[in-house]
């Protein structure tokens, strides 16, 4: 089974409208990471949560950690169309061996029409 | 900004090439990782080092090897390319966290 559950797997919404995307896990989260990848290319890395309960925000994005780490969700505000792309999440020390291992899931296509 | 560059955007080679992938990275990271990422299946780790000549298998390996003779260097190795090898691999790099990665490689076996 999929150790990192990301839903939906795709998402199409118009121009500024809002929209969560999710990561669940079913063991407890000690860091987790959130990757956007345009089509193609290599993965920009946007936020990093660890603590439970902590939310951090950059411009129109807002990523949470649930206060049992076991979810966080990506908020994003009024969305465009350079929003668009895969969006991933990554966790380490899920697969044992060591903590800079990431464990991702497998992504959600996120799609903006203006 | 940290910067990992990767040898090749494209590469096409053709079944039993030996094939060689490349990565090097400017911000004197201990640790260099290898994905390979497939629709369906997302981002895999293939093998990861946390020093020079220091590897670890991830969860895929067989097929690959690698090296890492400086600190900067990660090469990737297709010892005997197959089809089933085609594919967008990824290398990244990090000091703890976060991992920073390259822009890929689009490798096609034929």
């Amino acid at each position: 089974s999929q150790e990192l559950e990301q839903s939906p797997q795709s998402l199409i919404v118009q121009e500024g409208k809002n929209l969560t995307i999710n990561c669940t896990s079913s063991k407890t989260l000690y860091g987790l990471y959130w990757y956007k990848q345009k089509y193609g290319e290599g993965l920009i890395f946007l936020m990093m949560l660890q603590k439970g309960g902590e939310e951090k925000s950059h411009e129109k994005i807002t990523a949470k950690l649930d206060e049992k780490k076991q979810q966080s969700s990506l908020h994003i505000t009024a969305s465009q169309p350079s929003h668009a792309g895969i969006y991933l999440c990554g966790a380490d020390g899920l697969s044992g061996g060591s903590n800079y291992k990431l464990t991702f899931g497998k992504g959600t296509l996120l799609t903006v029409n203006p | 900004d940290v910067k990992v560059t990767q040898s090749s955007r494209y590469l096409v080679k053709r079944t039993g090439e030996k094939v060689f992938l490349e990565c090097v990275q400017d911000m004197d990271h201990e640790n260099m990782f290898w994905y390979r990422q497939d629709p369906g299946l997302g981002l895999r780790l293939i093998y990861f080092s946390y020093d020079v000549k220091m590897k670890e298998k991830g969860d895929i390996p067989e097929g690959y090897s690698v090296s890492r003779e400086k600190k900067e260097r990660f090469s990737l190795i297709l010892e005997s390319a197959s089809t089933n090898q085609t594919s967008m691999y990824l290398c990244a790099s990090s000091l703890s966290q976060p991992q920073h990665f390259g822009d890929g490689t689009r490798l096609s076996i034929l």
